[in-house]
């Protein structure tokens, strides 16, 4: 099976600008979450999607938004981005019987 | 809300000897989870404990959970280069999952 995949992989934006970044989780799996990494919070859960509905939500501001689409893909997307938006944003996905959660490679966004 | 603190924060080994992380949660946890991220890459699930006072063994990582299901141990006996990366442990509440900061493991040849 092919694993997760996160596109774009880098990612450069300005202060104001938004984005979308979007995972495509292993096939058969239906639920998708979004984390941010940063060397100084660590992990932390954005959401999660299931079935095309947000299941779960973390505490992040409004900016931050995702949607899921009927064949389980996902995107985050982010608006008016802010420097401290600068991070790795990864994508897991799982079968929603089972804990252990799949990680892509990660988008590293970077806000100048 | 639910807290999952994770010591040390770093640790620095020589090859041979052995390691430890520990993980505690400020509430019981239903289950735990461990991940590894190597640098430069991404989580990778390596298991995950139900059971209170469960143990777990993979090679030479053995995985515990605590009798009260609030903290978990990883221990790796006779680390190796390739046990380099970030260790960390992982619980559910409300529907997230929490991480706990991770320990990084550095080990010199």
């Amino acid at each position: 099976k092919a694993g997760v995949t996160q596109t774009p992989r880098y990612l450069i934006k300005t202060r104001g600008q938004q984005v979308t970044l979007s995972c495509s989780p292993i096939s058969g799996h239906r639920s998708v979450s979004w984390y941010q990494q940063t060397p100084g919070q660590g992990l932390q859960f954005l959401f999660e999607y299931f079935s095309e509905t947000q299941r779960n939500k973390g505490n992040f501001p409004g900016r931050f938004s995702g949607r899921q689409f009927s064949n389980s893909r996902s995107e985050m997307n982010v608006s008016t981005l802010e420097l401290g938006d600068s991070a790795l944003y990864l994508c897991a996905s799982r079968t929603y019987q089972a804990n252990e959660q799949f990680f892509g490679p990660g988008t590293r966004l970077t806000v100048l | 809300g639910q807290q999952v603190m994770q010591i040390p924060q770093y640790q620095h080994v020589q090859e041979g000897e052995d390691f430890t992380t520990y993980c505690n949660s400020s509430t019981t946890l239903s289950n735990i989870q461990w991940y590894k991220q190597r640098p430069g890459g991404h989580p990778v699930f390596l298991i995950q404990l139900v059971k209170s006072g469960e143990v777990k063994k993979q090679k030479r990582l053995t995985f515990q959970f605590g009798e009260a299901k609030k903290n978990s141990s990883l221990h790796i006996t006779a680390t190796q280069t390739t046990d380099v990366g970030t260790y960390f442990c992982a619980g559910p509440s409300r529907g997230k999952l929490i991480f706990g900061q991770g320990t990084t493991l550095q080990v010199k040849p």
